[in-house]
């Protein structure tokens, strides 16, 4: 079966720290995406990386970086924790057509941030 | 990327018949329309695609009428196990790098006993 895996299925981080929200795809995808999701707002794009060490902003980058130095692994780094930034993260991967193939998604990461 | 226009809410029983329409009425000639489900606190899930017509799978269906600018998701006896929000989206079949999909609000189904 394949499988987007992040690495916590819950965080509790303090302000100010660093963060870093770990993914990895086995499906040999070269799409990978970091979306947020909070009540009432939906999915909200992040950052999306196309390629090995390709990274293009989503909607809402302010706060995040991305790393992506292999191809089944892509990164969601918050430089300084603040509390907006509790939130619940998704990571998604996709073929390059990911209108025909759709993407897969993990289980997502709480992070709470005090 | 066409935007859609869906429900923020519908309720429903048990083995009922659920449809959930969705709009787009600036669907482009190389767009497919993508259903998804998301249960709570889980990612979300592909679940049907079409391009024109009728297609069914073993969860929904999916109606699209000719002019394309809607569809509808058709869940046959619903159970409250299909009680979660379904994303209608709509995106490019073209293979470029970094195609990607948008996200709406989605619709959220309460399935009641």
């Amino acid at each position: 079966d394949v499988k987007v895996t992040q690495s916590s299925r819950y965080l509790v981080k303090r302000t100010g720290e660093k963060v870093f929200l770990e993914c990895v795809q086995d499906m040999d995808h070269e799409n990978m995406f970091w979306y947020r999701q909070d009540p009432g707002l939906g999915l909200r794009l992040i950052y999306f990386s196309y390629d090995v060490k390709m990274k293009e902003k989503g909607d809402i980058p302010e706060g995040y970086s991305v790393s992506r130095e292999k191809k089944e692994r892509f990164s969601l780094i918050l430089e300084s924790a603040s509390t907006n930034q509790t939130s619940m993260y998704l990571c998604a991967s996709s073929y390059p057509n990911s209108a025909i193939y759709g993407y897969t998604f993990g289980s997502g990461t709480r992070l709470t941030v005090v | 990327l066409a935007k859609t226009t869906q429900p923020i809410s519908m309720d429903s029983y048990e083995g009922q018949e659920v449809n959930i329409t969705c709009s787009h009425n600036n669907i482009a000639t190389n767009d497919y329309i993508t259903w998804y489900q998301q249960f709570p606190s889980q990612g979300p899930r592909f679940i049907i695609q079409g391009y024109k017509t009728k297609v069914t799978n073993e969860v929904a269906s999916l109606f699209i009428p000719a002019d394309r600018k809607s569809s509808t998701l058709s869940l046959p006896r619903v159970s409250l196990s299909d009680t979660a929000v379904y994303y209608c989206l709509v995106g490019d079949a073209a293979n470029n790098a970094g195609n990607m999909l948008t996200f709406g609000g989605g619709t959220r189904l309460m399935v009641k006993p």
